[in-house]
């Protein structure tokens, strides 16, 4: 079984500021593990994903995740926020033998002049 | 490079109209297909995908329905929608479950 669970559904940061958007997992194997980004009305956009290789992951727009197995974490970070990162962000997680992939809920980024 | 045409991108239904959403993936072969919905604020719920063509996987039982005619085409379908079928319904093409999704843009359904 696998499950994922974003920690925050809103987070609000200044522009410029860091930005931390959390995740944790669950899985019963090796896991691969994905940030998508959905602008209003758009379809999702694939940020970045962990798949067994570097635990620190580098994705479009400057944002990047670290896979830390001890903690089952893959937080996705930002030095500075930019006004047209504010989105909805997914954390999502998956493996060939589960069949299929799993959602977290979403966290809404807001960004603040 | 590979593309996912999705359309309509809004549309408005009555209830008990039939529904027809159309998805088509360019520039690869074989690709899983997959359908979500996107109820307003809330997370992807999978509604079906394929591994091949007239290989569909239901996910959730309901009144919808999903054929794959062709290698790169998937197509969502309903005889009678529902009130409850309104949301923002996504396509998206895979080469495997862990490769990650490449989603269309998008359908907003309304359903009045």
């Amino acid at each position: 079984a696998q499950s994922v669970t974003q920690l925050d559904s809103h987070v609000s940061v200044s522009e410029g500021t860091p930005v931390l958007l959390r995740c944790n997992y669950s899985s019963s194997y090796s896991p691969s593990l994905f940030w998508y980004v959905q602008h209003p009305n758009k379809g999702l956009q694939l940020l970045l994903k962990y798949t067994s290789a570097a635990t620190l992951v580098k994705g479009i727009n400057g944002f990047e995740a670290e896979f830390k197995k001890s903690e089952t974490s893959f937080h996705l970070t930002k030095p500075s926020a930019h006004m047209s990162d504010a989105a909805e962000y997914f954390c999502v997680v998956t493996h060939t033998n589960a069949g299929k992939s799993t959602f977290g809920d979403g966290t809404t980024l807001t960004v603040k002049p | 490079s590979q593309t996912i045409h999705q359309w309509p991108a809004t549309l408005v239904q009555p209830v008990g109209s039939p529904l027809s959403l159309e998805c088509t993936v360019e520039g690869t072969s074989n690709p899983n297909l997959y359908w979500y919905r996107q109820a307003a604020g809330r997370g992807l719920q999978l509604l079906f995908y394929s591994v091949g063509i007239g290989q569909i996987s239901s996910e959730v039982p309901q009144n919808l329905s999903a054929s794959r005619p062709q290698d790169r085409q998937f197509i969502l379908s309903s005889k009678k929608l529902l009130l409850s079928d309104s949301g923002f319904y996504l396509c998206a093409w895979s080469l495997g479950h862990g490769y990650g999704y490449t989603f269309g843009s998008g359908t907003r359904l309304t359903v009045v």
